[in-house]
């Protein structure tokens, strides 16, 4: 079955700093990959999805991830955070193109980003 | 807004007592996933279902029981053979074909 490590569990920054929350997950085959985020009191969602083609994608609010097929690794990135951006980071894996569709989420990062 | 409710947003559980958490959704979609979410364990998935009058287990299935009569409707029952059953639990949904899920506004569910 596939895994999913998120390598960082608390993260703290001032604003303007920049952000890379690491993901790698364990599994040979092709997977879709995705980050979600928690902010304080609101539903669980997308920030932005793999499936094919350009490694690098862009989701909202600036933040982009880059898929490394040799390093299994998927990391978030945004050049410059705000204080918006406090809230509960999950990357997330699917196996692609199956029925299932369920995926697989890592631990979590909270992100706390001070004023 | 989000097209997933689920309800109660909190609810106490009795020592020996089932209770079952609601989840609807008006968004057509065909899967239905309910995950639990522990302090610093990330979403583990309970159960799953991708079309009605089916579903799978999920990775921690054991002490949950669930229903999928309409395609609308996945309720879940914490059974009281679940020891541990406080948490947060979230519902999804996911159209066909679509990897993306969905997520409801979550049930937290505590143990008197």
């Amino acid at each position: 079955a596939q895994s999913v490590s998120q390598h960082n569990h608390h993260v703290i920054l001032s604003e303007a700093a920049s952000l890379e929350l690491g993901c790698n997950y364990s599994y040979g085959g092709t997977v879709n990959l995705f980050w979600y985020v928690q902010y304080p009191g609101q539903h669980l969602q997308l920030l932005l999805k793999y499936f094919s083609g350009d490694p690098l994608v862009k989701g909202i609010k600036g933040f982009e991830a880059e898929f490394i097929k040799s390093k299994f690794s998927f990391n978030l990135r945004k050049p410059s955070v705000q204080w918006s951006d406090t809230a509960e980071y999950f990357c997330a894996v699917s196996l692609y193109n199956t029925n299932a569709g369920k995926s697989t989420f890592g631990d979590g990062t909270t992100l706390t980003v001070k004023p | 807004d989000g097209g997933i409710t689920q309800s109660p947003k909190y609810l106490f559980r009795k020592e020996g007592q089932n209770v079952t958490l609601s989840c609807e959704q008006n968004l057509n979609h065909d899967a239905m996933y309910w995950y639990r979410q522990d302090p610093g364990q990330g979403l583990r998935l309970i159960y799953y279902s991708q079309i009605v009058n089916d579903f799978q287990k999920g990775d921690i299935a054991e002490g949950y029981s669930v229903s999928r009569e309409k395609k609308e409707s996945f309720p879940l029952t914490v059974t009281s053979a679940q020891k541990n059953p406080t948490a947060f639990y979230l519902c999804a949904t996911q159209g066909q074909g679509k990897e993306t899920q969905y997520f409801g506004p979550g049930t937290r569910l505590l143990v008197l």
